[in-house]
């Protein structure tokens, strides 16, 4: 019940395109879904964050669009660069112990130029 | 601000060993977290420490182990390795007192090699 399972595993786009990384989750205490961004070489860094009180977050050219009800949430980045080309993680927390993340298993992103 | 310094950032021990593994968080940051990642297992939770006390724990048998320091810093301590115990530590702070918000600050990893 602790999973969070991402698709897909590897995803190529060609630049200006739309990237959608998808997540769906068990644990209906989970309320805090962040995605991170990781680059070689480097730890994972937040990308963006949303709470299940919103359907849609979006930050710049990234957005998050959330479903309650079926239990999932997905990242949309829009016209996708080069330099986007890194590993995507969504996670999942409760609170009360929001730094215990549970990761999807990642989706590593490969822009085009 | 300097960001989340991990040390050391590669190392090599042989099966049975053990290892130390050491965090700075960021200036002002109280909460540590350990995450260990793996090409199989993925990214998987090991334990967060708040103020000198060991606030969550992850799944991991006992031979993983953990503290936290006055200043905040924190060190890992996996014992009698195994070869399984290869993997990326990253540690991650986080500003928050409360648990119930979440945003992490990861630093850069230690990359444990066990042969």
């Amino acid at each position: 019940q602790q999973q969070v399972k991402q698709s897909p595993q590897s995803l190529i786009v060609q630049k200006g395109g739309i990237s959608i990384i998808n997540c769906a989750y068990e644990n209906t205490a989970f309320d805090y879904f962040p995605w991170y961004q990781q680059f070689p070489g480097k730890g994972p860094a937040l990308l963006i964050a949303i709470r299940p009180d919103v359907s849609e977050k979006k930050e710049g050219r990234f957005t998050i669009s959330f479903n309650k009800s079926a239990k999932q949430f997905s990242l949309h980045i829009m016209d996708s660069q080069p330099g986007d080309s890194a590993t995507y993680f969504c996670a999942a927390s409760s609170s009360g112990s929001a730094r215990q993340l549970t990761f999807g298993s990642g989706t590593q992103l490969t822009v085009l130029p | 601000k300097a960001g989340v310094t991990q040390t050391p950032r590669y190392l090599i021990k042989t099966r049975g060993q053990q290892v130390t593994l050491s965090c700075s968080p960021i200036s002002g940051h109280r909460s540590v977290s350990w995450y260990q990642q793996t090409p199989g297992q993925g990214l998987q939770f090991l334990f967060e420490y708040f103020s000198e006390t060991q606030r969550n724990k992850g799944n991991f048998p006992g031979r993983f182990s953990g503290r936290q320091f006055s200043n905040s810093r924190s060190e890992m301590n996996v014992s009698t390795l195994e070869l399984g115990d290869s993997a990326l530590y990253l540690c991650a702070s986080s500003s928050q007192g409360t648990p119930s918000t979440g945003e992490l600050f990861f630093g850069e990893g230690s990359r444990l090699t066990v042969l």
